[in-house]
């Protein structure tokens, strides 16, 4: 595709279900990022993956958080246990390579009841 | 630790200029960027300039970089009612792995 996609647009979920949110970043792309945006503010940096290691996660809330890339290319961020606090827009982005330009992509609205 | 403060809201009018401000903490960040977010829509990267640079035009848009005091600040010339948006200042995270750390964004609103 031409751009980064993301799916669901829009999870709703029950208090101590878990979901997996998927990213299929731009072709091509080795760097892949999980962001967090709550409302009314700035996304929140969690992990960041370069081909299929995870380079650095020392975003990740807790252990609750868990991401994989396991071809280099479709992440999933799996989050167990989940809280009402989870609630949040999910932001994907990739780039061509570690500090080049980030591409994102629409985001996962999850909403935990 | 590592921060990133803007403004939260500016109202400009139609045709007016618009500037945005924010203020990061980390010196050595190599990149700083602006991004767009409209209702609904993910970030759009607007513009970004190197940290050895102290002023970048883009079209209607302006960059400058004050190091020393460690500000950076946007405008934007002859302001649209398309402009109206969420702003976000971001810095390159610690570390080597290119992660941004996002101020908490600046609502511009355009009044015709």
């Amino acid at each position: 595709g031409a751009g980064v996609s993301q799916t669901p647009s829009n999870k709703v979920t029950e208090k101590g279900k878990y979901v997996e949110l998927r990213c299929d970043p731009i072709s091509g792309h080795t760097a892949l990022y999980w962001y967090r945006q709550s409302l009314g503010q700035g996304p929140e940096f969690l992990i960041y993956f370069q081909g299929t290691g995870a380079a650095d996660d020392s975003g990740l809330p807790n252990d609750r958080f868990f991401a994989v890339r396991p071809e280099g290319s479709v992440s999933t961020l799996k989050i167990q246990r989940t809280e009402r606090g989870d609630s949040a827009v999910y932001l994907c982005a990739s780039s061509f390579a570690g500090y080049n330009e980030q591409f994102f992509g629409p985001g996962t609205r999850l909403t935990v009841l | 630790g590592e921060d990133v403060e803007q403004s939260l809201f500016l109202s400009v009018r139609e045709g007016d200029s618009s500037v945005i401000n924010c203020t990061y903490t980390d010196s050595s960040s190599t990149y700083l960027y602006w991004y767009k977010q409209e209702p609904g829509a993910g970030l759009q990267l607007l513009t970004y300039i190197f940290s050895n640079m102290d002023m970048k035009q883009d079209q209607r848009l302006t960059v400058l970089l004050n190091k020393k005091d460690k500000h950076l600040s946007l405008r934007i010339a002859d302001t649209q009612t398309g402009d109206s948006a969420i702003y976000f200042c971001a810095e390159h995270g610690s570390g080597n792995t290119g992660k941004l750390i996002f101020g908490q964004g600046t609502t511009l609103q355009v009044k015709p």
